[in-house]
């Protein structure tokens, strides 16, 4: 168990619509990474958040954002779904943004 | 582009039986992180290693840093069903850049 907490679990939503998933992070962590992890691959980045500023992002479209809260929990949003963005979306959290970061259990997303 | 590849893609094994697995990269690590994943799960970290030629031990899995820093493997001694799953590693370039992981290994023991 490492604290790190997602809602939902699962979602099914239809193309073009839009999306919020949620993250806790786990207790004292100020750093809230995302990935996307499509079947039988591996996770790829999508951003990071530091003390609620974006803190890099991976090659994912602008369509494609978060926030992260004054309590260090952290939101991905995702606008104009497509087929393609069905995945298991991933949160991680760490210490600073340099510190081994510690995942949640994913929510899969499928768009239909 | 700096990658991580990981090989095999695929490994099905029997209880009882030793395996190795490689992480390779062209560049050089800053650290390298092996993660286990089981399925609808998010990955699960199992060592971090950050020092060339290091050799950290879990009960009976091996994790070895190359000396180069460029490559990583994981031996497992008499698998488990316990440990299917998926393994992947993953890396920072240096101590600045975000953790990128590898496509991942997928091991079946089979009872």
């Amino acid at each position: 168990e490492t604290g790190v907490t997602q809602s939902p679990t699962h979602l099914i939503k239809t193309r073009g619509q839009q999306v919020t998933l949620r993250c806790s992070s786990q207790s004292g962590h100020n750093t809230v990474s995302w990935y996307q992890q499509a079947l039988g691959q591996g996770p790829q980045f999508i951003f990071q958040y530091y003390r609620e500023e974006e803190n890099g992002r991976g090659n994912f479209p602008p369509r494609f954002s978060g926030l992260q809260f004054p309590n260090y929990s952290s939101e991905l949003n995702v606008n104009a779904l497509e087929l393609d963005d069905s995945a298991l979306y991933l949160c991680a959290s760490s210490f600073s943004e340099y510190t081994e970061a510690f995942f949640g259990q994913g929510t899969r997303l499928t768009v239909v | 582009t700096q990658l991580l590849e990981q090989s095999p893609q695929f490994l099905s094994i029997q209880e009882g039986e030793n395996l190795t697995v490689y992480c390779n990269s062209s560049s050089v690590f800053s650290s390298l992180q092996w993660y286990r994943q089981e399925p609808g799960e998010g990955p699960v970290l199992l060592v971090t290693v950050v020092t060339g030629g290091e050799v950290k031990k879990l009960k009976r899995l091996t994790f070895q840093f190359g000396d180069a820093r460029k490559d990583s493997s994981l031996h497992i001694t008499a698998a488990q069903p316990g440990d299917t799953g998926l393994y992947l590693c993953a890396g920072a370039y240096t101590s600045y850049d975000k953790v990128i992981f590898g496509p991942g290994t997928s091991l079946s023991v089979i009872p």
